[in-house]
């Protein structure tokens, strides 16, 4: 299995600028997360699905951010406009979810730097 | 409601010593706990979970932790610190609920080790 797979790895863009950041889960896995990770304030929940269906958005920031999942292996988050502030680590991660225990697979993340 | 503190957020040990990284959880419900290891640009990658059974669980990379229901504790433990444990590592508390899992991470751990 090729893990949850994030692209791009790596970006820099200008203040003002639209992100998207894209997530393919674990083929068969039927929840995914978005979190963000940043040296001031660690590892946040932005936004979880079960079933590509929006669970729990209190996380995301403003309505500067926003997530999709149209389909069970692809999934979204959008910053527009992007700000400074923005810059961090973002993890998306997926699991199955039986009966609680299923553990979480994150990506490598995307690495958001925000000039 | 669920949470996760870990206590220290850096520690340091010599090569070959013991490693005991504290975690400590609140749980309205009977948890599922994780260690997750996170090595220098990289994502999250599990390193053991309790669900059920037995409260000494082993994980990968010679790491072990004991489930104590009674001090709300599941403290992470290696016998010998070895050079390539340096990473940062997450507790995580997954609690159940009517739409599904949610997923509570400790603020993390930074281990050093020091030749």
């Amino acid at each position: 299995d090729a893990g949850v797979i994030q692209s791009p790895r790596h970006e820099v863009t200008e203040m003002g600028q639209e992100v998207t950041l894209r997530c393919k889960p674990i083929s068969g896995h039927n929840s995914l997360f978005w979190y963000r990770q940043t040296m001031m304030r660690g590892l946040e929940l932005l936004i979880y699905f079960n079933n590509n269906v929006p669970i729990d958005d209190s996380g995301m920031p403003e309505d500067r951010f926003s997530a999709k999942m149209p389909n069970a292996s692809f999934s979204t988050l959008k910053i527009q406009p992007s700000e400074p502030r923005d810059s961090a680590v973002y993890f998306c991660a997926s699991s199955l979810q039986v009966l609680n225990t299923g553990e979480l697979f994150f990506g490598e993340g995307s690495r958001l730097t925000v000039l | 409601a669920q949470s996760v503190t870990q206590l220290g957020s850096h520690v340091s040990v010599s090569e070959g010593a013991l490693v005991l990284l504290r975690c400590n959880y609140s749980s309205s419900v009977p948890p599922y706990l994780f260690w997750y290891v996170q090595y220098p640009n990289q994502g999250l990658q599990l390193l053991l979970k309790y669900t059920t059974g037995a409260t000494l669980v082993k994980g990968i990379n010679g790491f072990e932790a004991e489930f104590k229901k009674s001090e709300t504790s599941f403290h992470l433990t290696k016998p010998s610190a070895h050079m390539s444990d340096a990473a940062e590592y997450f507790c995580a508390v997954s609690a159940f609920s009517n739409t599904g899992n949610q997923f509570y991470f400790g603020t993390g751990t930074s281990l050093t080790v020091i030749p």
